[in-house]
């Protein structure tokens, strides 16, 4: 599994945009890049997975050069409710014999301020 | 949608007793549910991989006769915590896979305290 290197904390202020970019040099052919967000006491949600170029849904954007050794969440205008550790991901979500596992690194903690 | 609820949220239990945890996929079959460990400022730390209908699969320095696993059926995995000790405090969170997707779902976590 890829190893992943993200900042540990960032912070911002209410209706800017988050950018947080995730490292991982080591990334296989098929392996996909996926995002979570977890709050204080709950667990991790989904918030995005790509592959190459550029990914949208209605929640973040996931930006991934031709290289693909990194990747950037992109949060638009974010609020205070936007707080929350963020985690980057890399596997192959095909390898059914490995079980999908997931191997979380540290995570980003961002704290968006009023 | 693709909802994971766990049970309890939060659990107290003596020293040398043991826990029960249910992990369900509410809306979706899921043959594999994954058992993960978190402390407080830390990552996920992966459990164990549990499979319908067969042995769940422990990482490496878990014990597995302390943690037991059940995946009875498509929407049930139970983790037991045998014998709990103050050290097996933590937010146990399972997730589950839905199938045709392979995205992982998450529960909302249990939170564990062995006094």
């Amino acid at each position: 599994l890829a190893k992943t290197t993200q900042p540990i904390s960032m912070d911002s202020y209410e209706g800017q945009e988050v950018n947080i970019t995730c490292s991982h040099n080591n990334i296989a052919t098929n392996d996909y890049i996926t995002w979570y967000q977890q709050f204080p006491s709950q667990g991790p949600r989904f918030i995005i997975q790509g592959y190459k170029t550029k990914v949208t849904n209605e929640v973040a954007s996931l930006f991934i050069p031709a290289d693909r050794k990194s990747s950037t969440l992109s949060l638009p205008r974010v609020s205070l409710s936007d707080t929350a550790v963020y985690y980057c991901l890399v596997g192959d979500p095909l390898i059914k014999a490995a079980g999908n596992k997931l191997t979380f690194g540290g995570g980003t903690r961002v704290l968006v301020k009023p | 949608g693709a909802v994971v609820s766990q049970h309890p949220s939060w659990v107290i239990c003596k020293s040398g007793t043991s826990v029960k945890i249910e992990c369900r996929s509410l809306d979706f079959q899921a043959t594999t549910m994954f058992w993960y460990r978190q402390f407080p400022k830390q990552s996920l730390m992966l459990m164990a991989t549990s499979n319908e209908g067969s042995k769940a699969t422990y990482e490496q320095g878990v014990e597995k006769d302390k943690f037991l696993i059940n995946h009875a059926s498509l929407t049930l995995s139970t983790l037991t915590v045998t014998s709990a000790h103050p050290e097996d405090s933590s937010f146990y969170i399972c997730s589950a896979i839905k199938s045709f997707t392979d995205t992982q779902y998450f529960g909302p976590g249990t939170r564990l305290t062995v006094l």
